[in-house]
């Protein structure tokens, strides 16, 4: 089976922009769970969706947000970025959210 | 409150001895207990799970993880280490009643030659 793939895999944006990035499961898996990791905070949850919904958040602002289409890829948004923004996103597909995550190689973001 | 607790930022183990990455959690009811790998710019490859049966459990690349419940600890263990296994490794924890799963702040293993 193919694993996990994100798109795209580097970014340069500057501050006030916005950007979506993409993640596209393993197939068959319908949970996908998106993450930001950065040298200062470490791993942080942002949400994950399930078949189309939004199942868990975690404490990100509403400039994050996210959708789930039917084929269980998913998208991720960051509206107005901020210099803070500046990390590296994972994107993490399973069957289940207990069960065991298969990440993908994750997309760098640059806020300038 | 559920949380997952990696005490050690920072493990230094010298090539060929024994690695112990420690891990505690508080999950409430049964957890289901998850190890992964992270190297330099990519994602977290995953190493090993526990979720019931031998307390012992065995993953990749010659690790393995001891489940005690009574200290409620988790840790990855391997009996000799390698250069290559240097990275950053997390530890997580899942609570099906929430279906969610919580990571570690992570550890990074430096094995020196």
């Amino acid at each position: 089976k193919a694993g996990v793939t994100q798109t795209p895999r580097y970014l340069i944006k500057t501050r006030g922009q916005q950007v979506t990035l993409s993640c596209s499961p393993i197939s068959g898996h319908r949970s996908v769970s998106w993450y930001q990791q950065t040298p200062g905070q470490g791993l942080q949850f942002l949400f994950e969706y399930f078949s189309e919904t939004q199942r868990n958040k975690g404490n990100f602002p509403g400039r994050f947000s996210g959708r789930q289409f039917s084929n269980s890829r998913s998208e991720m948004n960051v509206s107005t970025l901020e210099l803070g923004d500046s990390a590296l996103y994972l994107c993490a597909s399973s069957s289940g959210a207990v069960d065991t995550q298969y990440f993908g190689p994750g997309t760098r973001l640059t806020v300038l | 409150a559920q949380s997952v607790a990696q005490p050690e930022d920072q493990v230094n183990v010298a090539e060929g001895n024994p690695l112990t990455v420690k891990c505690t959690y508080s999950v409430s009811g049964n957890p289901y207990l998850f190890w992964y790998v992270q190297y330099p710019n990519r994602g977290l490859q995953f190493l090993l799970k526990y979720i019931t049966g031998d307390n012992l459990v065995k993953g990749s690349y010659g690790f393995e993880a001891e489940f005690n419940k009574s200290q409620t600890s988790f840790h990855l263990k391997k009996p000799s280490a390698l250069v290559s296994d240097s990275a950053l490794y997390f530890c997580a924890a899942g609570y099906s009643s929430a279906s969610k799963i919580i990571f570690g702040s992570g550890t990074r293993l430096s094995i020196r030659p």
